[in-house]
């Protein structure tokens, strides 16, 4: 069985840009969370859908926004990129009402 | 919110000695106590987790104990190998919104 992937792996962008992540979860997952992870901040959680609405959300500013598909892929969009949103951005899926998470490799955000 | 701790913060043991990772939480309503493993360049890996209702859970080399009186979980890793250094976090969750601790540095010694 497929994991989750992430796509792009890697992505440099400028302060001031906007940038979608997308994320395909495992197939028959329908639950997708994501986390961004610094060296300084650790990983801390971003927000989660399930059947195309948000669930639960974290304590990012607005600029950080997601959506889920009918098919359970998910993106996430941050606008307006600071220097300081560069980091890790990790997707996990999971079954309906199962906690266990299943994490994607991450895509690679540089802020330049 | 929760907030997790995680000790020690790096960890190096002789390959083949045991390894305990401690992890303490502040949400009692926390059911969902997750361990993952990254190594460099990938995600977190899913080793083990243990819910609110049991005491303890073992899965070969890796076992998981929790106190819910204390607030606390830890990890022991036992019969330790070259390949279980990575760094390993510790997780709590009463939803699906998973609060890490900020996570521990092992190294085996060969």
């Amino acid at each position: 069985k497929a994991g989750v992937t992430q796509t792009p792996r890697y992505l440099i962008k400028t302060r001031g840009q906007q940038v979608t992540l997308s994320c395909s979860p495992i197939s028959g997952h329908r639950s997708v969370s994501w986390y961004q992870q610094t060296p300084g901040q650790g990983l801390q959680f971003l927000f989660e859908y399930f059947s195309e609405t948000q669930r639960n959300k974290g304590n990012f500013p607005g600029r950080f926004s997601g959506r889920q598909f009918s098919n359970s892929r998910s993106e996430m969009n941050v606008s307006t990129l600071e220097l300081g949103d560069s980091a890790l951005y990790l997707c996990a899926s999971s079954f309906a009402g199962s906690h266990e998470q299943y994490f994607g490799p991450g895509t690679r955000l540089t802020v330049t | 919110g929760e907030n997790v701790e995680q000790h020690p913060s790096t960890l190096s043991v002789q390959e083949g000695d045991s390894a305990v990772i401690k992890c303490t939480y502040s949400d009692s309503a926390s059911n969902y106590f997750p361990w993952y493993k990254q190594e460099l360049g990938k995600g977190p890996q899913l080793i083990i987790d243990i819910r609110s209702n049991v005491g303890e859970k073992k899965d070969q080399r890796i076992a998981v104990t929790l106190n819910k009186t204390a607030k606390h979980f830890s990890l022991h890793i036992t019969e330790t190998q070259p390949e279980d250094s990575a760094v390993y976090f510790c997780a709590a969750s009463k939803d699906e919104k998973l609060t890490f601790g900020t996570g521990t540095r092992l190294t085996i010694i060969p």
